[in-house]
Protein backbone atom coordinates (compact mmCIF):
# COMPACT_ATOMS: atom_id res chain seq x y z
CA UNK A 1 0.00 0.00 0.00
CA UNK A 2 1.36 3.28 -0.74
CA UNK A 3 2.06 5.74 2.03
CA UNK A 4 2.84 9.60 1.44
CA UNK A 5 5.00 11.14 4.14
CA UNK A 6 5.49 15.34 4.59
CA UNK A 7 7.87 16.82 6.66
CA UNK A 8 8.09 19.19 8.30
CA UNK A 9 4.64 18.86 9.43
CA UNK A 10 4.74 22.42 10.14
CA UNK A 11 7.09 25.26 9.23
CA UNK A 12 6.98 28.77 10.04
CA UNK A 13 9.54 31.70 8.09
CA UNK A 14 10.14 34.86 7.66
CA UNK A 15 8.96 36.95 4.54
CA UNK A 16 11.79 37.04 1.71
CA UNK A 17 13.34 33.23 2.89
CA UNK A 18 13.81 30.20 0.24
CA UNK A 19 12.43 27.45 1.58
CA UNK A 20 12.04 23.47 0.63
CA UNK A 21 8.78 21.22 1.72
CA UNK A 22 9.38 17.20 1.63
CA UNK A 23 7.47 14.72 0.41
CA UNK A 24 8.54 10.86 0.21
CA UNK A 25 6.74 7.86 -1.19
CA UNK A 26 6.95 4.37 -0.46
CA UNK A 27 6.40 2.68 -3.76
CA UNK A 28 8.35 4.02 -6.99
CA UNK A 29 6.29 2.76 -9.47
CA UNK A 30 3.89 6.03 -9.61
CA UNK A 31 2.09 7.41 -12.37
CA UNK A 32 2.40 11.27 -11.59
CA UNK A 33 2.98 13.34 -8.22
CA UNK A 34 0.98 16.57 -7.47
CA UNK A 35 1.70 19.34 -5.00
CA UNK A 36 -1.36 21.28 -3.41
CA UNK A 37 -2.18 24.34 -1.63
CA UNK A 38 -5.57 24.32 0.91
CA UNK A 39 -6.36 27.49 2.40
CA UNK A 40 -8.55 27.74 5.53
CA UNK A 41 -12.09 26.04 4.99
CA UNK A 42 -11.91 25.86 1.38
CA UNK A 43 -10.69 23.24 -0.95
CA UNK A 44 -7.48 22.73 -2.85
CA UNK A 45 -5.50 24.27 -5.56
CA UNK A 46 -3.32 22.54 -8.08
CA UNK A 47 -0.16 24.14 -8.08
CA UNK A 48 2.26 21.51 -9.94
CA UNK A 49 1.94 18.33 -11.46
CA UNK A 50 4.82 16.25 -12.40
CA UNK A 51 4.89 13.28 -14.36
CA UNK A 52 6.73 10.13 -13.65
CA UNK A 53 9.19 10.64 -16.37
CA UNK A 54 9.83 14.21 -15.54
CA UNK A 55 12.30 15.17 -13.30
CA UNK A 56 10.83 18.98 -12.04
CA UNK A 57 8.31 21.55 -12.86
CA UNK A 58 7.99 24.87 -12.44
CA UNK A 59 5.54 27.87 -12.24
CA UNK A 60 6.34 31.20 -11.13
CA UNK A 61 8.55 30.75 -7.48
CA UNK A 62 7.35 27.22 -7.28
CA UNK A 63 9.50 24.48 -8.25
CA UNK A 64 9.14 20.95 -7.63
CA UNK A 65 11.38 18.40 -8.00
CA UNK A 66 10.79 14.68 -8.65
CA UNK A 67 13.48 12.04 -7.68
CA UNK A 68 10.91 8.39 -8.60
CA UNK A 69 14.17 5.96 -7.70
CA UNK A 70 14.41 7.41 -4.43
CA UNK A 71 10.33 7.97 -3.93
CA UNK A 72 11.19 11.97 -3.19
CA UNK A 73 9.41 14.93 -4.22
CA UNK A 74 10.63 19.09 -3.28
CA UNK A 75 8.47 21.94 -3.40
CA UNK A 76 10.76 24.53 -3.69
CA UNK A 77 9.18 28.26 -2.90
CA UNK A 78 11.31 31.07 -3.45
CA UNK A 79 11.12 34.61 -1.96
CA UNK A 80 8.54 33.49 0.26
CA UNK A 81 5.14 35.79 1.07
CA UNK A 82 2.59 36.07 3.64
CA UNK A 83 0.25 34.83 1.20
CA UNK A 84 1.91 31.86 0.61
CA UNK A 85 0.91 31.00 4.21
CA UNK A 86 -0.98 27.73 3.90
CA UNK A 87 -1.18 23.68 3.86
CA UNK A 88 0.58 22.50 1.14
CA UNK A 89 0.02 18.97 0.16
CA UNK A 90 1.33 16.42 -1.87
CA UNK A 91 -0.19 13.71 -3.19
CA UNK A 92 0.75 10.42 -6.16
CA UNK A 93 -0.99 8.36 -8.41
CA UNK A 94 -0.36 4.92 -8.26
CA UNK A 95 0.46 3.22 -11.69
CA UNK A 96 -2.55 2.28 -13.16
CA UNK A 97 -5.09 3.72 -10.69
CA UNK A 98 -6.48 6.56 -13.42
CA UNK A 99 -6.44 9.59 -10.83
CA UNK A 100 -6.99 8.03 -7.31
CA UNK A 101 -4.52 10.29 -5.23
CA UNK A 102 -2.59 8.87 -2.51
CA UNK A 103 -1.91 12.16 -0.23
CA UNK A 104 0.44 13.26 2.49
CA UNK A 105 -0.40 14.86 5.51
CA UNK A 106 0.82 18.02 4.36
CA UNK A 107 2.56 21.29 5.66
CA UNK A 108 1.55 23.88 7.46
CA UNK A 109 3.45 26.86 6.35
CA UNK A 110 3.01 30.42 7.87
CA UNK A 111 5.34 33.51 6.40
CA UNK A 112 5.11 35.99 9.20
CA UNK A 113 5.77 39.85 7.66
CA UNK B 1 -16.66 30.35 -13.42
CA UNK B 2 -15.83 26.81 -14.36
CA UNK B 3 -16.05 24.72 -11.62
CA UNK B 4 -16.73 21.90 -9.34
CA UNK B 5 -20.06 23.62 -6.72
CA UNK B 6 -20.55 21.41 -4.12
CA UNK B 7 -23.78 21.27 -2.06
CA UNK B 8 -24.56 21.91 1.01
CA UNK B 9 -21.98 23.90 2.57
CA UNK B 10 -22.12 22.63 5.97
CA UNK B 11 -24.84 20.05 7.31
CA UNK B 12 -26.11 18.89 10.73
CA UNK B 13 -27.59 15.51 10.48
CA UNK B 14 -29.12 12.89 13.23
CA UNK B 15 -27.54 9.37 13.22
CA UNK B 16 -29.82 7.43 11.18
CA UNK B 17 -30.75 9.48 8.51
CA UNK B 18 -30.28 9.78 4.78
CA UNK B 19 -28.13 11.63 3.09
CA UNK B 20 -26.74 13.28 -0.09
CA UNK B 21 -24.17 15.49 -0.86
CA UNK B 22 -24.16 16.78 -4.26
CA UNK B 23 -21.56 18.10 -6.68
CA UNK B 24 -21.46 19.16 -10.32
CA UNK B 25 -18.83 19.92 -12.43
CA UNK B 26 -18.85 22.27 -15.72
CA UNK B 27 -15.55 21.51 -17.20
CA UNK B 28 -16.53 18.12 -18.67
CA UNK B 29 -14.03 16.50 -16.95
CA UNK B 30 -14.31 12.24 -17.37
CA UNK B 31 -13.35 11.43 -13.82
CA UNK B 32 -15.13 12.22 -10.73
CA UNK B 33 -13.99 11.62 -7.07
CA UNK B 34 -15.44 12.11 -3.48
CA UNK B 35 -12.88 12.35 -0.43
CA UNK B 36 -13.12 12.44 2.95
CA UNK B 37 -10.70 14.83 4.72
CA UNK B 38 -10.22 13.94 8.93
CA UNK B 39 -7.44 15.87 10.50
CA UNK B 40 -4.76 13.57 11.66
CA UNK B 41 -5.43 11.22 8.93
CA UNK B 42 -5.53 13.51 5.81
CA UNK B 43 -7.78 12.75 2.10
CA UNK B 44 -8.84 9.63 1.88
CA UNK B 45 -10.72 8.21 -1.14
CA UNK B 46 -14.43 7.38 -0.85
CA UNK B 47 -15.37 6.37 -4.30
CA UNK B 48 -14.76 7.50 -7.78
CA UNK B 49 -15.67 7.43 -11.83
CA UNK B 50 -13.26 7.66 -14.39
CA UNK B 51 -16.93 8.10 -16.71
CA UNK B 52 -20.05 8.81 -16.54
CA UNK B 53 -21.84 5.27 -16.19
CA UNK B 54 -19.15 3.58 -14.25
CA UNK B 55 -18.01 4.19 -10.50
CA UNK B 56 -15.23 2.33 -8.25
CA UNK B 57 -14.57 2.22 -4.86
CA UNK B 58 -11.29 4.18 -3.37
CA UNK B 59 -10.21 3.13 0.23
CA UNK B 60 -12.78 3.88 2.22
CA UNK B 61 -16.32 3.09 0.43
CA UNK B 62 -18.14 1.51 3.13
CA UNK B 63 -20.96 3.09 4.64
CA UNK B 64 -21.23 5.38 0.77
CA UNK B 65 -22.58 5.06 -2.41
CA UNK B 66 -22.65 6.94 -5.58
CA UNK B 67 -24.09 7.21 -9.05
CA UNK B 68 -23.01 8.73 -12.24
CA UNK B 69 -25.67 8.81 -14.67
CA UNK B 70 -24.19 11.87 -16.86
CA UNK B 71 -20.93 13.78 -17.19
CA UNK B 72 -21.30 16.26 -14.69
CA UNK B 73 -22.98 15.16 -11.52
CA UNK B 74 -21.69 12.65 -9.24
CA UNK B 75 -24.19 12.82 -6.15
CA UNK B 76 -22.37 10.75 -2.59
CA UNK B 77 -25.07 9.49 -0.41
CA UNK B 78 -24.99 8.33 3.07
CA UNK B 79 -27.59 5.62 3.53
CA UNK B 80 -27.88 5.97 7.61
CA UNK B 81 -25.26 8.34 8.74
CA UNK B 82 -23.02 7.15 11.42
CA UNK B 83 -20.83 9.82 13.98
CA UNK B 84 -17.50 8.50 12.40
CA UNK B 85 -19.53 9.99 9.16
CA UNK B 86 -18.53 13.17 10.44
CA UNK B 87 -15.81 14.84 8.21
CA UNK B 88 -15.04 17.42 5.42
CA UNK B 89 -15.81 16.11 2.15
CA UNK B 90 -14.08 17.04 -1.20
CA UNK B 91 -15.52 16.16 -4.62
CA UNK B 92 -13.04 16.55 -7.28
CA UNK B 93 -12.28 16.09 -11.03
CA UNK B 94 -9.82 15.49 -13.55
CA UNK B 95 -9.83 15.80 -17.30
CA UNK B 96 -7.95 12.12 -18.06
CA UNK B 97 -5.64 10.26 -15.47
CA UNK B 98 -2.08 12.81 -15.83
CA UNK B 99 -4.88 16.05 -15.74
CA UNK B 100 -4.63 18.02 -12.24
CA UNK B 101 -7.28 17.59 -9.99
CA UNK B 102 -9.51 20.60 -9.72
CA UNK B 103 -11.56 20.40 -6.16
CA UNK B 104 -14.97 21.92 -4.78
CA UNK B 105 -15.00 24.06 -1.68
CA UNK B 106 -16.12 21.09 0.49
CA UNK B 107 -19.12 19.90 2.36
CA UNK B 108 -18.92 19.59 6.24
CA UNK B 109 -20.70 17.11 7.96
CA UNK B 110 -21.47 16.43 11.32
CA UNK B 111 -23.73 13.36 12.78
CA UNK B 112 -24.51 13.97 16.01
Amino acid sequence: KQEVTQIPAALSVPEGENLVLNCSFTDSAIYNLQWFRQDPGKGLTSLLLIQSSQREQTSGRLNASLDKSSGRSTLYIAASQPGDSATYLCAVVGGTSYGKLTFGQGTILTVHP
Amino acid sequence: IAGITQAPTSQILAAGRRMTLRCTQDMRHNAMYWYRQDLGLGLRLIHYSNTAGTTGKGEVPDGYSVSRANTDDFPLTLASAVPSQTSVYFCASSAQSDSPLHFGNGTRLTVT
